[in-house]
């Protein structure tokens, strides 16, 4: 099935540190979409993405829209122990009738 | 102002049981989802509604069945339960993009 290249697959952390994730297609894109799941629960949306090139920050999560309309990156600042579960990247293609497509998810861990 | 939700939370059957997992939102929109989410997979689409009285298909349809019984509830059966149906499954609406989901239902098929 379609999917996006979401990388990497787990990041294993020091509270403080910054997290830097992303996603990749060969298709083209109208829209990112930027998930995060915490155990036992259902994703909620962080941040969402409309331009080529759109730099949207949510406190200290940032994502940018690639300029290529291929890719979408996502950066945790000063990572605290909230933050760690799984962020899923999704897109919408332009030849789509509202279907996300999503990505497999990074698995955020900060070490004790 | 509930959301989507989900009943029910936890659900095991035997091979062969047959159940249906009820979804319904209240922020009156017209496309509603449900996807089954396994280790390592990400979220799959199983089926889609995109409004009252229309459903489609999607990536994983096959063992599955949707009703849109109104604007607000959308249900997934499963006829003939198989272990590879063991899953969490989660149900998401939404009017443009941005998809809002509920809390999932965790399905174990012995």
């Amino acid at each position: 099935g379609q999917q996006l290249n979401q990388s990497p697959q787990s990041m294993f952390i020091q509270e403080g540190e910054d997290v830097s994730m992303n996603c990749t297609s060969s298709s083209i894109f109208n829209t990112w979409l930027w998930y995060k799941q915490d155990p036992g629960e259902g994703p909620v949306l962080l941040i969402a993405l409309y331009k080529a090139g759109e730099l949207t920050s949510n406190g200290r999560l940032t994502a940018q829209f690639g300029i290529t309309r291929k890719d979408s990156f996502l950066n945790i600042s000063a990572s605290i122990p909230s933050d760690v579960g799984i962020y899923f990247c999704a897109g919408l293609r332009v030849d789509s009738n509202y279907q996300l497509i999503w990505g497999a998810g990074t698995k955020l861990i900060i070490k004790p | 102002n509930a959301g989507v939700t989900q009943t029910p939370k936890f659900q095991v059957l035997k091979t062969g049981q047959s159940m249906t997992l009820q979804c319904a939102q209240d922020m009156n929109h017209n496309s509603m989802y449900w996807y089954r989410q396994d280790p390592g997979m990400g979220l799959r689409l199983i089926y889609y509604s995109a409004s009252e009285g229309t459903t489609d298909k999607g990536e994983v349809p096959n063992g599955y069945n949707v009703s849109r019984l109104n604007k607000r509830e959308f249900s997934l059966r499963l006829e003939s339960a198989a272990p590879s149906q063991t899953s969490v499954y989660f149900c998401a609406s939404n009017n443009r993009v941005t998809q809002y989901f509920g809390p999932g239902t965790r399905l174990l098929v012995l």
